[in-house]
């Protein structure tokens, strides 16, 4: 597809479950990003990968979080254990980097997880 | 705390007239980029700027920069119902120690037909 691709677009779990959310960057795209959102508030950063080199883990909140990128596209994220407070739209984007700087990143739709 | 954070929290206006949204941040940066959210779903690119650049026009926005005072603004002019959305500042770090945008806590634009 021409655009990020997030799924599933909705996730309704209970409380302990695991969940592993999905992530279809822009083909040729080298940088990806997961963000989270709570209602009406601002991007948490959570990962972000960028070509071959190790990932930037340091917005994981906890090791109930974790995430990979196979093959340089496709990134998956995955909560195990899920809690309320994990609910949230969890947003993907992707971008080219030039040598010294991030560009303008397209983001996908999101995922709206829901905790009960 | 956020590295990005956009003042007014929100904003309201009657249509034709001009919105200006500020963002303030802490560290060197590369860009700045702003971005627009409909229905807290997907952001859209609106517009980049360099950190060697001090003005970018694109269509009825109008951003500046000031990176002795850590600060941008977003002008957008004669505004439109449908501009009625979240506007996001990001921050793309010189710091090697975050290497992804960094996005503040956004400003609600309501736009009164």
């Amino acid at each position: 597809g021409a655009g990020v691709s997030q799924s599933p677009s909705n996730k309704v779990t209970e409380k302990g479950k695991d969940v592993e959310l999905r992530c279809d960057p822009i083909s040729g795209h080298t940088a990806l990003y997961w963000y989270r959102q709570s209602l009406g508030q601002g991007l948490e950063f959570l990962i972000y990968f960028q070509g071959n080199s190790a990932p930037d883990k340091s917005g994981l909140p906890s090791d109930r979080f974790s995430a990979e990128r196979t093959g340089g596209s496709v990134s998956t994220l995955t909560i195990q254990r899920t809690q309320q407070e994990d609910s949230a739209v969890y947003l993907c984007a992707s971008s080219t980097r030039s040598m010294t700087m991030n560009t303008e990143a397209f983001f996908g739709q999101g995922t709206r997880l829901t905790v009960v | 705390s956020q590295q990005g954070e956009e003042d007014p929290q929100a904003l309201s206006i009657q249509e034709g007239e001009n919105a200006t949204m500020n963002c303030s941040y802490k560290t060197s940066i590369n860009n700045l980029q702003w971005y627009r959210q409909n229905s807290g779903r997907g952001l859209v690119h609106l517009i980049l700027i360099r950190s060697n650049e001090r003005e970018k026009h694109s269509g009825r926005l109008r951003v500046t920069l000031d990176t002795s005072k850590k600060s941008s603004s977003l002008l957008i002019t004669a505004s439109r119902a449908a501009d009625t959305a979240s506007y996001f500042c990001a921050t793309d770090w010189m710091d090697t120690g975050r290497r992804a945008l960094t996005f503040g806590s956004g400003t609600r634009l309501q736009v009164q037909p």
